[in-house]
C-alpha cells in the first residue's frame, strides 16, 4: 500500500501570507509512460464535503483561484497558497491515485489564520 | 449542473440494517465509477469501495470488504451503500464521489455527505 504523509499537521498563517503544505508518498506516484504524477489535493472546509483543488499534482481544477498551486514529482509534493484569504481556512488532503483502483489519502493539514 | 445528492442523516441502533443513497444528475451516471468515502468524527478520509453503475461491477477496500455492500440502480441514477448489522464504530460521515477517468481517477464531484449515527 502507498502511504501518504503530510506535514505539518496544522499551521497558522497571517492573512495575505504564504501557506505551504508538504505531502510525501512511500513510493513514486509518477507514471513513466505518460510522465504524469497521480497526485491530487483536496480542500475540506468545516461542515462541507471535500473539494478537488488540484490533480496531476499541478493542474488546477476549473474555478480554483490561482493563489493555489501544486508542485513536485515522484514522492515529494507541495501545495502552496499564496496570499492566504479568510475563506481558505480548511483541512487540506493529498491523495494518490497511482494505485487505482485503490487510493490513499494523507492525514490532512489544518490551515488557520494567525 | 453536475451533482451528487445523498440521502439524509440516519440514527440507528447497533445491529440494525441501513441503506443510504447517492443520486447523480447532469452527466452520464452509467459511465463513471462512484466511490464511497468514510470520514469518522474528527478524522481523515478513507475510501471504502467503488461501483460502476453501468454494470454494477464493484471493488472493495480490504478494510471494508465484507462489512458493507455496494449496489446501483441505473434506472434512477442512484448508487447505494448498505450495512446488514451496524456497529457503534460505523458512526461517521459517508460521502459518495465521482471517479474522474480524464483526471486519472481523482474524485471530482462529491455528494454533500450522509451522517450515520449508531447508538444504543
Amino acid at each position: 500500500d502507498i502511504v501518504m504523509t503530510q506535514s505539518p499537521d496544522s499551521l497558522a498563517v497571517s492573512l495575505g501570507e504564504r501557506a505551504t503544505i508538504s505531502c510525501k508518498s512511500s513510493q513514486s506516484v509518477l507514471y513513466n509512460s505518460n510522465n504524469k504524477n497521480y497526485l491530487a489535493w483536496y480542500q475540506q472546509k468545516p461542515g462541507q464535503p471535500p473539494k478537488l483543488l488540484i490533480y496531476w499534482a499541478s493542474t488546477r481544477e476549473s474555478g480554483v483561484p490561482d493563489r493555489f498551486s501544486g508542485s513536485g514529482s515522484g514522492t515529494d509534493f507541495t501545495l502552496t497558497i499564496t496570499s492566504l484569504q479568510a475563506e481558505d481556512v480548511a483541512v487540506y488532503y493529498c491523495q494518490q491515485y497511482y494505485s487505482t483502483p485503490t487510493w490513499s489519502f494523507g492525514q490532512g493539514t489544518k490551515v488557520e489564520i494567525k | 449542473e453536475v451533482q451528487l445528492v445523498q440521502s439524509g442523516a440516519e440514527v440507528k441502533r447497533p445491529g440494525e440494517s441501513l441503506k443510504i443513497s447517492c443520486q447523480g444528475s447532469g452527466y452520464s451516471f452509467t459511465t463513471s465509477w462512484i466511490v464511497w468515502v468514510r470520514q469518522m468524527p474528527g478524522k481523515g478520509l478513507e475510501w471504502m469501495g467503488i461501483i460502476y453503475p453501468g454494470d454494477s461491477n464493484t471493488r472493495y477496500s480490504p478494510s471494508f470488504q465484507g462489512q458493507v455492500s455496494l449496489s446501483a440502480d441505473k434506472s434512477v441514477s442512484t448508487a447505494y451503500l448498505q450495512w446488514s448489522g451496524l456497529k457503534a464504530s460505523d458512526t461517521a460521515m459517508y460521502y459518495c464521489a465521482r471517479v474522474s477517468t480524464p483526471m486519472g481517477d481523482a474524485f471530482d464531484i462529491w455528494g454533500q455527505g450522509t451522517m450515520v449515527t449508531v447508538s444504543s
